[in-house]
């Protein structure tokens, strides 16, 4: 496709469950990011890949979370017995894999933990 | 620790006026700096990139401006329209990846 493809677009899950994100970046990008958006809060940053390796999950809120990338274009962003706190707009982002270079977003998963 | 501030308010102006948003960190050396739009339910859109050494960037409408002493960025859309009102994001990169610290974005409404 010509952009980030995200889904589902809407999800929404009982306290516990587990879920699953998936994101399909711009083809050719070789870094990929997944930020979470609260209400009337920043992007915050969970993790970025170079192709298929993550040198910076440092922004994973907790151990209930993870995320892997395969073949070097799709990501799956993974929530373990999610918690209503967990309840935000996941965002993924993909580019060239360059420095100082804009980032190409999707248009977001939101997640409602009921 | 790293802090971003946008104006939570959101910015009223009529159309054909100049809407003028600020982006304010600490704790904070960016190599750079960008911009981007957000819509309602889309993902953010990338607008301009500023470096650290440069001190204005134009593009169409558009102007930004990056003062390193004062911590701040300036963003400027000139002749507005009702088509401008979105959410306006800045983020702070410092090399390397594109690990960007977002503000929380300031709602800009152009009215009629």
């Amino acid at each position: 496709g010509a952009g980030v493809s995200q889904s589902p677009s809407n999800k929404v899950t009982e306290k516990g469950k587990d879920v699953e994100l998936r994101c399909d970046p711009i083809s050719g990008h070789t870094a990929l990011y997944w930020y979470r958006q609260s209400l009337g809060q920043g992007l915050e940053f969970l993790i970025y890949f170079q192709g298929n390796s993550a040198p910076d999950k440092s922004g994973l809120p907790s151990d209930r979370f993870s995320a892997e990338r395969t073949g070097g274009s799709v990501s799956t962003l993974t929530i373990q017995r999610t918690q209503q706190e967990d309840s935000a707009v996941y965002l993924c982002a993909s580019s060239l894999g360059q420095a100082n270079e804009k980032l190409f977003f999707g248009s977001g998963t939101q997640l409602s933990v009921l | 620790s790293q802090k971003i501030e946008q104006n939570s308010e959101a910015l009223n102006i009529q159309e054909g006026k100049t809407a003028t948003l600020t982006c304010n960190y600490t704790n904070y050396s960016p190599a750079y700096l960008q911009w981007y739009r957000q819509d309602p339910g889309r993902g953010p859109v990338f607008l301009l990139l500023i470096r650290e050494n440069e001190k204005e960037k134009r593009k169409e409408r558009l102007k930004v401006t990056f003062d390193t002493t004062l911590k701040q960025s300036l963003f400027h859309i000139t002749a507005s329209q009702p088509a401008d009102s979105a959410t306006y994001l800045c983020a702070l990169g410092s090399g390397g990846y594109n690990k960007l610290i977002f503000g929380a974005g300031t709602r800009l409404a152009v009215h009629p």
